[in-house]
């Protein structure tokens, strides 16, 4: 089915190791973003891609690197984990500026 | 930088009656798109309803409706009838217009809608 798919649902890692969450969509959405949610906050944008091999800073970049090689794939790397990236990420995909986010189910990260 | 803010962290509404969640914003810019996201417990981000500023009439989506007040920068959600299922947190969003926006969501900080039967 077409839609925007994330990788894994949940995952437990320890302060220091590297770890890549996955987003694929189905659509060929040029647009494309990852956000972090903590408990007792909305969503806070960390990178966005404007098409392939185009992305840019959000909010909260720091400690995390994203590359966009294909228009369907938009992974989001933790290249040394820290407790304070424990958190929910969400990616999301839209056509163009004017159209809706369509968003992942999230992965739901531990960092121990 | 825009900027949303949503006054109520709670709100609670019986069954069948009718509940408005507020949104106020701020911008610089002229020509942008406001949002209503659901994010119920399964966690899922649910677009609820969308809203062109250059368009004077309010949305509607069945059930749900907004209030657009442009010079105001509010932008409220009004859920009539409500219903068990309408039980989440919501979020108010908005996005620039703009191209070299990059098309990016800046949300606020949700209010969480409970339904009591």
């Amino acid at each position: 089915d077409a839609g925007i798919t994330q990788s894994p649902r949940y995952k437990i890692t320890e302060t220091g190791r590297q770890v890549t969450l996955m987003c694929h969509q189905t659509w060929s959405h040029s647009y494309m973003f990852w956000y972090r949610q903590d408990l007792g906050h909305g969503l806070r944008l960390i990178y966005y891609s404007a098409a392939a091999d185009i992305t840019d800073k959000g909010e909260v970049p720091d400690g995390y690197v994203v590359s966009r090689s294909k228009t369907e794939n938009f992974p989001l790397t933790l290249e040394s984990a820290t407790r304070s990236q424990t958190s929910v990420y969400f990616c999301a995909s839209s056509e163009s500026v004017g159209s809706p986010q369509h968003f992942g189910d999230g992965t739901r990260l531990s960092i121990l | 930088a825009q900027t949303v803010t949503q006054s109520q962290p709670e709100m609670s509404v019986q069954e069948a009656e009718t509940v408005t969640l507020s949104c106020t914003y701020d911008t610089s810019e002229s020509d942008y798109y406001l949002f209503w996201y659901k994010q119920p417990p399964s966690r899922q981000m649910i677009l609820v309803i969308r809203q062109e500023a250059y368009k004077q009439q309010n949305a509607t989506e069945n059930r749900f409706s907004v209030n657009f007040q442009k010079a105001a920068k509010s932008f409220s959600l009004k859920i009539s009838d409500s219903q068990l299922g309408d039980a989440a947190m919501y979020f108010c969003a908005y996005r620039s217009a703009s191209e070299t926006s990059g098309s990016r969501l800046t949300f606020g900080e949700g209010t969480q809608l409970t339904v009591n039967p």
